[in-house]
């Protein structure tokens, strides 16, 4: 069955530090890969993506992913922390495909900013 | 360039009631997608609308039905409303040879008392 694993509901990271939130998923192929981000009260926001090649993907607003096939892992890394990025952030997966009409996210990682 | 928007922001309905939640996809975009994120929970997909024709539909039952206008807006209608339906609708579109990478409005917050 496909699915996506957070494992960490919650993490607290000083503002300046790094930031690594985990993310697994179950899936019958290599899927579609994200990443979004959700403040309170706001959508959600396409932090980055990975479809194929250069396994270290950037995003926007300082992020960056890294696919691992053997570990079926898809983590989100932030090398220095600012408090605006205190938001809930979700790994979502996607079917290979240009229509992609099943995606799937994970419960979710909430991150707060310590001043 | 206009974003996705959905109406109403927030909803209170009654067991048993019906609720329709509307959305306007973006500019250009011609597929919509709806999922229902559950307090504490990420995002389950619900149907993807293309053609004004369901293209796809996640584990939800019957009850959850929706619309898509020749404008590409669209509708989600609940009926028979249970309290497990509490939760924030998300619309998000796309198009439809690129739909994995979807733009999300701010939901609609349903509470069933």
């Amino acid at each position: 069955a496909q699915s996506v694993t957070q494992p960490d509901i919650h993490i607290t990271v000083s503002e300046g530090a790094s930031l690594e939130l985990r993310c697994n998923y179950s899936y019958g192929a290599t899927p579609y890969l994200f990443w979004y981000v959700q403040s309170p009260g706001q959508g959600l926001q396409l932090l980055l993506k990975y479809f194929s090649g250069d396994t270290l993907v950037q995003g926007i607003k300082g992020f960056e992913a890294e696919f691992k096939r053997s570990q079926s892992s898809f983590n989100l890394r932030k090398p220095s922390v600012h408090w605006s990025d205190a938001a809930e952030y979700f790994c979502a997966v996607g079917p290979r495909s240009y229509n992609n009409n099943d995606m799937r996210f994970g419960a979710g990682t909430r991150l707060t900013v310590k001043p | 360039e206009t974003g996705v928007t959905q109406s109403p922001t927030h909803l209170i309905k009654t067991r048993g009631q019906q609720v329709t939640l509307r959305c306007s996809s973006q500019s250009g975009h011609n597929t919509v997608s709806w999922y229902q994120q559950a307090l504490g929970q990420g995002p389950q997909f619900i149907f993807q609308y293309y053609r004004e024709e369901e293209n796809g539909r996640g584990n939800f039952p019957p009850r959850f039905s929706g619309l898509q206008f020749p404008n590409y807006s669209s509708e989600l209608n609940v009926n028979a409303l249970e309290l497990d339906d509490s939760a924030l609708y998300l619309c998000a579109s796309s198009l439809f040879t690129t739909s994995y990478e979807q733009y999300f409005g701010p939901g609609t917050r349903l509470t069933v008392t």
